[in-house]
Parts: structure tokens; sequence; C-alpha cells
């Protein structure tokens, strides 16, 4: 069984300063875990993956992420927020690489720019 | 061009129709997934195919079937529609059964049932 949980809905920050985005997760297996964006009307598009090489993992547009697995968490950072990182952003888990492979996604948290 | 399409991409129809949409990909990938979004912006796979096999059916009502001709297309009918279905749909793709890699979605059909 897997799980993930995204600890804030919502999160506001102003242009230029650091963004947080915190994400825990569960996991029978060793995890593979991501993060997408979803921008408003718009599909979603991989920001980074974390499949048990690096702990911590840099993605696309600035975006990191750091796997703690001693604190089971994937949190998502940005040192300087731009306003087009203005969208929803989700934490997914997947499970084994054999069998029924699944992707579970966490509720979202959705990240507002203050110009 | 358009790694994976979905069409159409808004559909607005009557309680108790039935409707199909079509997605399609052009990345050689042999794995395609359907997930619904909900109006609270939680999403939840409900098909995925492997070259044309279903691996993974969740809890869907049987109304909902997949259709997957061949391993770039996984087309998604629902008969007798009801206002829960009301709701967006995406279609994903991936390279391989093994998600590392991660996943290609579509940009989303959004289905409004009235």
């Amino acid at each position: 069984a897997q799980s993930v949980t995204q600890l804030d809905s919502h999160v506001s920050v102003s242009e230029g300063t650091p963004v947080l985005l915190r994400c825990n997760y569960s996991s029978s297996y060793s995890p593979s875990l991501f993060w997408y964006v979803q921008h408003p009307n718009k599909g979603l598009q991989l920001l980074l993956k974390y499949t048990s090489a690096a702990t911590l993992v840099k993605g696309i547009n600035g975006f990191e992420a750091e796997f703690k697995k001693s604190e089971t968490s994937f949190h998502l950072t940005k040192p300087s927020a731009h306003m087009s990182d203005a969208a929803e952003y989700f934490c997914v888990v997947s499970g084994s690489n054999f069998g029924n492979e699944k992707l579970t996604f966490g509720t979202g948290t959705r990240l507002t720019i203050i110009p | 061009d358009t790694a994976v399409s979905q069409t159409p991409k808004y559909l607005v129809t009557q309680m108790g129709n039935d409707k199909s949409i079509k997605c399609e990909q052009n990345l050689g990938h042999d794995t395609m997934y359907w997930y619904k979004q909900d109006s609270k912006k939680f999403l939840k796979i409900m098909f995925s195919y492997n070259n044309k096999e279903l691996i993974i059916n969740e809890t869907v009502p049987n109304r909902f079937s997949p259709k997957s001709p061949d391993k770039a297309h996984l087309n998604l009918h629902i008969n007798s529609l009801e206002l829960g279905d009301s709701a967006v749909y995406f279609c994903a793709s991936s390279q391989e059964r093994d998600l590392n890699r991660g996943q290609y979605f579509g940009p989303g059909t959004r289905l409004t049932v009235l």
C-alpha cells in the first residue's frame, strides 16, 4: 500500500522569496517519488523524480526536492519564486517496479505568487 | 508536435448519454493510462494498458470501458453518463511498465454532465 500527504493545500509567497511545498509519503516498497505541476486549464508536467539514485533531485525551472527516508519526506523547494510558478503542484508516489505499478497522487498544493 | 493528445477538449452532454474520449500518443510508449480529476483537483488512476493489455483496473463503474486498438491509442467509452461523472479526464503514457521514467500527460478532457 502507498499513500502521499501534501501538508498544505495552499501556499502563498512573494515573488523572489523561497518556495517550500511539503510532502510526506508512505510505501510498502522502495518508492519512486515525483512532483508534477499543473498550470490553470493545462495538463500535468513532470517537474522532477526520485528513483533511488541521488537523494537531492534537481528538476526543471529551478525546482529541487530532497528525499529523506528517515522522515519519509520529499519536500519541493525553489530559492526564488517567479510569477510563472503559480500553479497546482502534486506530489506522487509509485510502488514496486514490478506487477501493478501505478501512481498515487497527493491532493495537491496551490502555489500563489504575490507580486 | 503534440506528445499525448486527447479529443475532445471539452464535452458537455446530458445524463444518460453515451460518450467517448480519444487519446493518442506519438512517443512510442507501450503503456497508457486514464486518470480522473475531480472538482477538488484530486487525481486518481482508472485504467492502465500495456501493449493493448489491461494491467490496472481500479474500482471504476463498469459503465466505463477502455479500448486500445493499438499501443498508440487508448480510448475511454462511458455509457449511461451520470452527474457524478463530471470531471477532467487525463490520458497519460509511459515508456515501460517501470514508472521510474515518469508519465507524460495529455491536456485533459473536461466532461460536464447536465
